[in-house]
């Protein structure tokens, strides 16, 4: 079964530094994601992804945040001047249709010191 | 998106069938109930949506209430790896897909 896959599966790194975490999403969907998860909190919606523009972003994702499909398989987010509270597990999704069912990668935990 | 309300915890013994409840009272006539769950830190995994019908695949059943106002999650038999996190989740309406996640049911699954 095709399946969503995230590299590194952990990230560290000082901060104030650039970060890009990366994801290759299922192969013909049309419609990408990121979520993070704050350690014991719930996961939260960062920004979604269609068309090659941002369809729709949190308060979360702020300047500090990019999403780029470079190609035709990856989809990455850039944190540009990483803080402490980015500290986090960042998920990936991606779905065929707009309303279809995500599918979520295993994750990337990003821990900023 | 409408808000749910689900039970922080549940327990189930292996093999039982184990039934998760939600409430989503505020649903609007073009909104999907969805289950997710989450193992772990592990990814959310897609369990089941429906509409107004109720529906089944290899993983659950979904049975939603004929005024939608309400929804049970059904793992007929439940297993220990089972055990996770299940989020209940209403989605459409005027977004542009994403899922906004509660603090969903922690599912125990005993020996």
């Amino acid at each position: 079964e095709p399946e969503v896959t995230q590299t590194p599966s952990h990230q560290v790194t000082q901060m104030g530094q650039e970060v890009i975490l990366r994801c290759v999403p299922i192969s013909n969907h049309l419609y990408f994601y990121w979520y993070r998860q704050i350690l014991g909190q719930k996961v939260e919606f960062l920004v979604s992804f269609y068309n090659n523009e941002i369809s729709e972003k949190s308060e979360i994702f702020d300047d500090q945040f990019s999403v780029e499909r470079p190609d035709g398989s990856n989809f990455t987010l850039k944190i540009r001047s990483t803080k402490l509270e980015d500290s986090a597990m960042y998920f990936c999704a991606s779905s065929l249709g707009q309303f279809q069912p995500q599918h979520f990668g295993d994750g990337t935990r990003l821990s900023i010191l | 998106d409408a808000k749910t309300t689900q039970p922080t915890s549940m327990d189930c013994a292996e093999g039982r069938a184990a039934n998760l409840p939600c409430n989503h009272s505020t649903i609007s006539g073009n909104e999907y109930v969805y289950w997710y769950r989450q193992i772990h830190s592990q990814g959310p995994q897609y369990i089941i949506h429906g509409l107004k019908n109720n529906e089944t695949n290899e993983m659950a059943s979904l049975i939603i209430t004929e005024d939608r106002k309400s929804s049970t999650l059904i793992l007929p038999h439940a297993t220990l790896r089972d055990t996770a996190v299940y989020y209940c989740i209403v989605r459409g309406g005027t977004s542009y897909g994403k899922l906004t996640f509660g603090q969903g049911t922690i599912l125990t699954v005993h020996p």
